[in-house]
């Protein structure tokens, strides 16, 4: 069974602060972990992934996230954010090992404030 | 690269009637590919798993004979809604995998289904 819990349905920060966005999962074996933005009315976009190899790992657009076995989370962030980061951000997790089902979370949205 | 297209972006029909969503794989052979659905404001669900010439894996509570699902090619995996009612109106995505060993999933932009 896999699970991602996202901690805070909305985050709203102001244009040029640190994104923070959190991320739980749980896995009863070795998983990999992914973030995806969405813009309204369009698919997902995959902003970074996890698979086993580095813990940091860093995305597009500015984004990076660490895989912390210890604390079973994956927070993504930004260290300045920009106006064109608001959006809608899922975190997802799978079982590594072939494809497995993807299980999203329920989203964050985040809103810039300029 | 990685390209994944869907058709038509958004359709209205009117219930009672069967609506079709392509996705294809544009610059790669997808050998699984899979269909979700989103409700406004809320994640995406998995519904089936397609791959390339067998039938689809459908997640629990999902209506096979509703929502078919068929993956005649590498390229291409079609869902069929047939027989629509208001309560399918959803925005559906669907994703595919290269299997080039990343086991990534490549998104579409997604099709809006408005019943009527």
């Amino acid at each position: 069974a896999q699970s991602v819990t996202q901690l805070g349905s909305h985050v709203s920060v102001s244009e040029g602060a640190l994104v923070l966005l959190r991320c739980n999962y749980s896995s009863s074996v070795p998983p990999y972990l992914f973030w995806y933005v969405q813009y309204p009315n369009q698919g997902l976009q995959l902003l970074l992934k996890y698979t086993s190899a580095a813990t940091l790992v860093k995305g597009i657009n500015g984004f990076e996230a660490e895989f912390k076995k210890s604390e079973t989370s994956f927070h993504l962030t930004k260290p300045s954010a920009h106006m064109s980061d608001a959006a809608e951000y899922f975190c997802a997790v799978s079982n590594s090992g072939g494809y497995q089902k993807v299980t999203f979370g329920t989203g964050t949205k985040l809103q810039v404030i300029p | 690269g990685a390209v994944v297209s869907q058709h038509p972006s958004w359709v209205i029909c009117k219930s009672g009637t069967s609506v079709k969503i392509e996705c294809r794989s544009l610059d790669f052979q997808a050998t699984t590919m899979f269909w979700y659905r989103q409700f406004p404001k809320q994640s995406l669900m998995l519904m089936a798993t397609s791959n390339e010439g067998s039938k689809a894996t459908y997640e629990q509570g999902v209506e096979k004979d509703k929502f078919l699902i068929n993956h005649a090619s590498l390229t291409l995996s079609t869902l069929t809604v047939t027989s629509a009612h208001p309560e399918d109106s959803s925005f559906y995505i669907c994703s595919a995998g290269s299997g080039s060993g990343s086991y990534e999933q490549y998104f579409g932009p997604g099709t809006r289904l408005t019943v009527t």
